[in-house]
């Protein structure tokens, strides 16, 4: 089955700098990968994903980029502020069949984001 | 436009004790699925449903869960004779047919066994 792999397990920046977390995963046929944000007592809130017909992905100050034949993608977030502080998780997915919509989450990175 | 909907948000059972968690889905979902979320620790897939159809139910405990989603009604998650070991956060998620994989979660149930 998929394995992902997620560093750092913990993150601090000052506000300002960046951030920048990093995953791994050993299936080759997944070919979807969202980035979820989990505040203390909370689901986890998709901020950004990618497939794999693409090789990045910006929304405001957050980036995701994506290499296959390495296989690992990673979530870089400029200017971080304060309410940037959370947990946070990538996942990876294949299509199709039993697999649709299946994730295998990373380990989680805490981020925390000093004024 | 409602999220995923998931209840209780908390729930205290005893050793031995059954647990109903609920969820229901975005509106215009039809795949459900839940995920057990162990204390620091991230999220690890139990089963995933359609309408009336376990689809993958390979990360669920072969004994005392199960889990259903009905024609009506909202899909249930069942934990039967709960043990410590069972306290977790349940988590459900849903995506639509031509959503592409996007992978929409709940609050979550936190389960405390006493």
């Amino acid at each position: 089955g998929e394995n992902v792999e997620q560093h750092p397990s913990t993150l601090s920046v000052q506000e300002g700098d960046s951030a920048v977390i990093k995953c791994t995963y050993s299936d080759s046929a997944s070919n979807y990968f969202p980035w979820y944000k989990q505040e203390l007592g909370k689901g986890p809130q998709l901020i950004i994903d990618i497939r794999s017909n693409v090789g990045e992905k910006k929304d405001q100050r957050i980036a995701v980029t994506l290499n296959k034949t390495a296989k690992h993608f990673s979530l870089h977030i400029t200017e971080t502020q304060p309410e940037d502080s959370a947990v946070y998780f990538c996942a990876a997915s294949g299509d199709g069949g039993t697999s649709y919509g299946k994730l295998t989450f990373g380990q989680g990175t805490i981020l925390t984001v000093h004024p | 436009n409602a999220g995923v909907m998931q209840n209780p948000r908390h729930l205290v059972r005893r050793r031995g004790q059954e647990a109903r968690l609920r969820c229901s889905p975005m509106k215009g979902h039809s795949h459900v699925y839940w995920y057990r979320q162990l204390p620091e620790e991230g999220l690890k897939f139990m089963v995933y449903l359609q309408k009336e159809n376990i689809i993958d139910e390979s990360g669920m405990p072969k004994e005392r869960f199960s889990a259903e989603f009905p024609k009506e009604g909202p899909s249930i998650l069942r934990i039967q004779q709960v043990v410590r070991g069972d306290s977790a956060a349940y988590f459900c998620a849903s995506t639509d047919v031509g959503g592409g994989n996007t992978i929409y979660f709940g609050e979550g149930s936190w389960l405390t066994v006493v």
